[in-house]
């Protein structure tokens, strides 16, 4: 298996809902992340989990909160969210977290919060 | 701090005809840069990358980069596009400034229209 899954596809919550995101992957990468996509802009960095803990926290807000309960297994969780959080959520895996090394992206769940 | 600049948001070309997309990077020391695309609704797709094993980098789809050093470019090109080649591209570098995580930073995108 060569590919990184997301699900769901779609979201559509409401601000006092809580949800959450799933990635999965079993390529055997060491490394998960958490990108946030706002349309018509590049990727932007939010968790980079490294042999299952987090290694990086792009001052995100507690809002979301990630979870990666194995090495193929990468969840955000999603409570409270405002509108301005809508966007599309990436996942991503590398097999390992360094320098030069690729991710490898999934298709990305588009969240709508109303 | 590594950064990247791409050079034009937006790039029509004919089918058939000489795609050049455009990346500027800075770094105070030999950088990672990498090339993806992303069709409409998905997720990234790695085109290429360049980690300094060659400076001529070919990738998927009949596309190929070169890193020259002394214009800080990294400029993506393929010899005849095709009307599936229609897509955002972005252009990263692998951060080196904190610590060995290899966090991508991204150029802000340029759309590629193809026209018949």
């Amino acid at each position: 298996d060569t590919e990184v899954t997301q699900t769901p596809k779609h979201l559509v919550m409401g601000m006092t809902n809580k949800k959450s995101l799933k990635c999965e992957q079993h390529m055997g990468h060491r490394a998960m992340y958490w990108y946030k996509q706002k349309a018509k802009k590049p990727p932007e960095l939010m968790f980079v989990y490294s042999y299952e803990k987090l290694s990086i926290n792009e001052s995100v807000p507690s809002r979301f909160s990630p979870e990666c309960p194995n090495s193929s297994l990468l969840n955000l969780h999603l409570h409270a969210l405002q509108p301005e959080d809508s966007a599309l959520y990436l996942c991503a895996s590398s097999q390992f977290s360094g320098q030069g090394v690729s991710n490898d992206f999934g298709p990305g769940t588009r969240l709508t919060v109303t | 701090a590594q950064s990247v600049t791409q050079l034009g948001s937006h790039v029509s070309v004919s089918e058939g005809a000489l795609v050049l997309l455009r990346c500027n990077y800075s770094s105070s020391v030999p950088p990672y840069l990498f090339w993806y695309v992303q069709y409409p609704n998905q997720g990234l797709q790695l085109l290429l990358k360049y980690t300094s094993a060659a400076t001529l980098v070919k990738g998927i789809n009949g596309f190929e980069a070169e890193f020259k050093k002394s214009e800080t470019s990294f400029h993506l090109t393929k010899p005849s596009a095709h009307m599936s080649d229609a897509a955002e591209y972005f252009c990263a570098v692998s951060d080196r400034g904190s610590g060995n995580t290899g966090k991508l930073i991204f150029g802000q995108g340029t759309t590629l229209q193809v026209k018949p």
